[in-house]
C-alpha cells in the first residue's frame, strides 16, 4: 500500500533553512508526481508546487518562488523541501501528496511535518 | 493564482442537508471536470472525498455528493450527523498545470 513518511516537527530561527523529507513506499516512486502543500496554523491548504520524479523538474506555484526548492533522491524514493531564509510566515505543516499521471487529484498524503520558526 | 471561494461557515442540524459552495474562474473550476473536495479534522491529514466533481472513494459516505455548474462548484452534505462537523476544502486543477485549493469552510452540526 502508498506510505508517504514525512521527517519530524523542525524549530527553527529566522533567516535559516529547513529541509523536509518525504520517504514514499509502495509505488514506484518515478511513477508519480510529488506535490507539496502548506498549511499555516488556523489557515487553509496551499499548493506550493510539484516535482516531476521522472525528470527531475520542479514546478513552483507563484507564492513559491525564490526561497522553497523541492529536490529528490530516486536512489531511496524520496522526495524533500528546503525552504532557505525562513521567516516567520513560513510557521506551518508542510505535506507531500504523490499524484499519478491524469488523477487529478491527492489520495494520498504524508503525515504532515509542522515546522515553527521563531527567534 | 488566487484561492478558490468557499463560505469561511455552514452549519445545519443533524439530518438536515448542506451545501458548501467553490466559486472559482474558467482557468481552475471552470476549465475541467477535476474539482476534488477534502475532509480535514484539527490536527489531522487531509482525506479526499470528493474526485472529479461527484465521484467518491471507496469507504466514503454516499451522504457526500458533488456537482459543478460553470466556475462554481458544490459539495452537498446529506443527512447531516454530527460527526461531519469538520473542515472542507476544493481544489480545482487548472488550464495552468497547477492545482489551486479553496479557503476552507468549516461545517458546524448544530
Amino acid at each position: 500500500q502508498v506510505q508517504l513518511v514525512q521527517s519530524g516537527s523542525e524549530l527553527k530561527k529566522p533567516g535559516a533553512s529547513v529541509k523536509i523529507s518525504c520517504k514514499a513506499s509502495g509505488y514506484t516512486f518515478t511513477h508519480y508526481a510529488m506535490n507539496w502543500v502548506r498549511q499555516a496554523p488556523g489557515r487553509g491548504l496551499e499548493w506550493m508546487g510539484w516535482m516531476n520524479t521522472n525528470l527531475g523538474r520542479p514546478t513552483y506555484a507563484q507564492d513559491f518562488t525564490g526561497r522553497f526548492v523541492f529536490s529528490l533522491d530516486t536512489s531511496v524514493s524520496t522526495a524533500y523541501l528546503e525552504i532557505t531564509n525562513l521567516e516567520a510566515d513560513d510557521t506551518a505543516v508542510y505535506y507531500c501528496a504523490p499524484t499519478y499521471p491524469r488523477m487529478y487529484y491527492f489520495d494520498y498524503w504524508g503525515q504532515g511535518t509542522p515546522d515553527t520558526v521563531s527567534s | 493564482q488566487s484561492a478558490l471561494t468557499q463560505p469561511a461557515s455552514v452549519s445545519g442540524s443533524p439530518g438536515q442537508s448542506i451545501t458548501i459552495s467553490c466559486t472559482g474562474t474558467s482557468r481552475d473550476v471552470g476549465a475541467y471536470d477535476f474539482v476534488s473536495w477534502y475532509q480535514q479534522f484539527p490536527g489531522e491529514v487531509p482525506k479526499l472525498i470528493l474526485y472529479e466533481v461527484g465521484y467518491r472513494p471507496s469507504g466514503i459516505s454516499d451522504r457526500f455528493s458533488g456537482s459543478k455548474s460553470g466556475t462554481t462548484a458544490s459539495l452537498t452534505i446529506s443527512g447531516l450527523q454530527p460527526e461531519d462537523e469538520s473542515h472542507y476544502y476544493c481544489q480545482a486543477y487548472t488550464s495552468g498545470g497547477t492545482w489551486v485549493f479553496g479557503g476552507g469552510t468549516k461545517v458546524t452540526v448544530l
